[in-house]
């Protein structure tokens, strides 16, 4: 069984502060992709890496994937109270072809004004 | 529509119950999955179709829990004589089921077993 393991579980910081989310597995992934959640709504897709070593920009948002694809990591630059939320990351592991994505436990990020 | 649906988006029953829960994906859409998601966790695979393949199951928790997808379309997940258990957010999402895998989720239903 592929397990996918994110840290950390909590993180409450204060506005202005820079935060880094980690995601990582023992597997490789064919791609990976980073969603945002807040209550009572369903994830929402913020960016998807497949190329290892591949850094995306979304705003103040940075993402990276691991040159050997095992790894992601989410920064945050200068968060604000509207970032707060749970952060999943979820993965497609290429040794299974399963079309399903892997999620990890989450990340929420409280961000006090 | 625009986006996924579901419904209901709260649904509270009694243990013993059997209860449906509905999902409309997005339009064009090849491949539909359930995920259950518990409190604050992450989501948890149930079931994935694509096409008229036959659905992979191999995330179901139970043999109470069963689901469809008439037409390529909506979809029904059936959980027969709940549990508590069962309690948890079930969310479905749809994608164009290319090699990169992005889905588009739905609000949810909030079941809750007492």
């Amino acid at each position: 069984t592929q397990l996918l393991e994110q840290s950390p579980q909590f993180l409450s910081i204060q506005e202005g502060e820079n935060l880094t989310v980690y995601c990582n597995s023992s597997s490789v992934f064919s791609s990976l992709q980073w969603y945002r959640q807040e209550p009572g709504e369903g994830p929402v897709l913020l960016v998807t890496v497949v190329t290892g070593g591949e850094v995306k920009k979304l705003k103040r948002l940075t993402f990276q994937f691991g040159d050997a694809r095992k790894d992601s990591s989410l920064h945050i630059t200068a968060a604000q109270p509207g970032d707060t939320g749970l952060y999943l990351c979820a993965g497609a592991f290429m040794d299974t072809g399963r079309r399903a994505l892997t999620f990890g436990s989450g990340t929420r990020l409280q961000v006090q004004p | 529509g625009a986006g996924v649906s579901q419904s209901p988006s709260n649904k509270v029953t009694e243990k013993g119950k059997d209860v449906e829960l509905r999902c409309d994906p997005i339009s064009g859409h090849t491949a539909l999955y359930w995920y259950r998601q518990s409190l604050g966790q992450g989501l948890e695979f149930l079931i994935y179709f694509q096409g008229n393949s036959a659905p992979d199951k191999s995330g179901l928790p139970s043999d109470r829990f069963s689901a469809e997808r008439t037409g390529g379309s909506v979809s029904t997940l059936t959980i027969q004589r709940t549990q508590q258990e069962d309690s948890a957010v079930y969310l479905c999402a749809s994608s164009q089921d290319r090699v990169v895998n992005e889905q588009f989720f739905g609000p949810g239903t909030r079941l809750t077993v007492l």
